[in-house]
């Protein structure tokens, strides 16, 4: 089965920008997706495919895709930001089994 | 509006099994997917499974198969994850999220755009 790895954590002043990447092998065949959480909150997702935001979520955070690595980035980092993020992805098997990254803590300084 | 309702917290001794329910609600329940995750105290997002609600169909994460079996009522627009021989290592919030997948300039992508608000399952003796 697939992995996907990434920081465990990440820290940003506040108002600058920040990437958090997750990498593995499924993702030169699968976009990921990514998802925030908060403590004691299910998680949200805040970007899909290429780079597509859901309705509602802020115009900051965006996506990339190259080779085997997905990139999540917030642009002008809040403090509301401040939560894990994980990425997802499809297995590289093909069949319909998914994987989660092990998640990155982003700290707002 | 879509909405995913899970069961209440379960406490369950060392090598019995948990059933956890997920109602759905505000869309056509046989049309999308359903995915469990679980995360255990402190620690990262763990895949499960996944179960077609139109025939039932499942495939599980390695780490799970001959433990878990998920099933669905089509009557009442539920899913159930139900999770066997239960250890210490169990302990976690399980979710369900429904997977819903999108075609974007000829682009073909899975996310999971709703979830349920997640059940505690204590293991303990």
């Amino acid at each position: 089965s697939s992995e996907l790895t990434q920081d465990p954590a990440v820290s940003v002043a506040l108002g600058q920008t920040v990437r958090i990447t997750c990498q593995g092998d499924s993702l030169r065949s699968y976009y990921a997706s990514w998802y925030q959480q908060k403590p004691g909150q299910a998680p949200v997702l805040v970007i899909y495919g290429k780079n597509n935001r859901p309705s509602g979520i802020p115009d900051r955070f965006s996506g990339s895709s190259s080779g085997n690595t997905a990139s999540l980035t917030i642009t002008g980092a809040q403090a509301e930001d401040e939560a894990d993020y994980y990425c997802n992805s499809r297995d590289s098997s093909g069949n319909h089994l998914r994987v989660f990254g092990g998640g990155t803590k982003l700290t707002v300084l | 509006q879509v909405q995913l309702v899970q069961s209440g917290a379960e406490v369950k001794k060392p090598g019995a099994s948990v059933k956890v329910s997920c109602k759905a609600s505000g869309y056509t329940f046989t049309s999308y997917y359903m995915h469990w995750v679980r995360q255990a105290p402190g620690q990262g997002l763990e895949w499960m499974g996944i179960i077609n609600p139109s025939g039932g169909s499942t495939s599980y994460a390695q780490k799970f198969q001959g433990r878990v079996t998920m099933t669905r009522d089509t009557s009442t627009s539920t899913v159930y994850m139900e999770l066997s021989s239960l250890r210490s290592e169990d302990t976690a919030v399980y979710y369900c999220a429904r997977e819903i997948v999108v075609v974007v300039a000829a682009e073909k992508m899975w996310y999971f755009d709703y979830w349920g608000q997640g059940t505690l399952v204590t293991v303990s003796s």
